[in-house]
């Protein structure tokens, strides 16, 4: 069974607009972390984002927001005033401390920001 | 600033050549990582590394083979390269605390004819 699932191979928003990358997971550890990257067109893995499975709250930073839900296994990426930069794929990922701090990624999520 | 590099960058070579890919950070991590990424699997481990003289295998493994003999550098060999080992290498860096992000180096595109 997959660990990290991103249903959406593709995504279209208009700049300005908020969207939303979902993200699943499954782990039967007690204490874990979820991670978003951003992979622009030129190649390289930028971090967004991080959510701890004990935090309370959901993580923000910037644009960028965490909707976790633990009981569901949901931890979809909301960026939020889409800017045409925002054209990149996504990749959701999760460390499990079974994991020790290997990361596992899901398979990406294209996001694609017309004017 | 510290940082994490991959050369090189680019790579061709033949069916059952050995090719080394190198990794060097400067970040001073403990943890440093192999993944290969390929169009719909997304990114998936080769090999890991906690610390010097120690590596572990990850989820495909098979077809390459690290060294750690120092905490900068994570040398990927490719004992004889297959057209299947055609893909982009990225090679990563953490510390060993469960909040922090890993670092990426560039990636290197490699292609095996």
């Amino acid at each position: 069974a997959q660990k990290i699932t991103q249903t959406q191979p593709g995504m279209f928003v208009q700049e300005k607009e908020a969207v939303t990358l979902d993200c699943t997971y499954d782990t039967s550890d007690p204490s874990y972390g979820l991670f978003w990257y951003k992979q622009p067109s030129s190649g390289e893995m930028i971090f967004l984002i991080y959510q701890g499975s004990y935090d309370q709250q959901n993580a923000t930073e910037g644009r960028y927001s965490l909707n976790f839900q633990k009981a569901r296994k949901s931890a979809n990426l909301v960026i939020s005033a889409s800017q045409l930069g925002d054209s990149a794929m996504y990749f959701c990922a999760m460390r499990e401390v079974s994991g020790y701090s290997t990361l596992t990624f899901g398979k990406g999520t294209m996001l694609l920001v017309s004017p | 600033d510290a940082e994490i590099t991959q050369s090189p960058r680019h790579k061709i070579t033949e069916t059952g050549r050995q090719v080394t890919l190198a990794c060097h950070q400067t970040w001073n991590h403990n943890n440093m990582f192999w993944y290969r990424q390929d169009l719909g699997h997304g990114l998936r481990l080769i090999h890991y590394s906690y610390g010097v003289h120690d590596t572990n295998k990850g989820e495909v493994s098979d077809g390459y083979s690290v060294s750690r003999s120092n905490t900068e550098d994570l040398p990927l060999t490719l004992e004889s390269a297959a057209s299947s080992q055609t893909s982009v290498y990225f090679c990563a860096s953490s510390e060993f605390i469960e909040n922090t992000e890993a670092f990426f180096g560039q990636g290197t595109r490699l292609t095996v004819v």
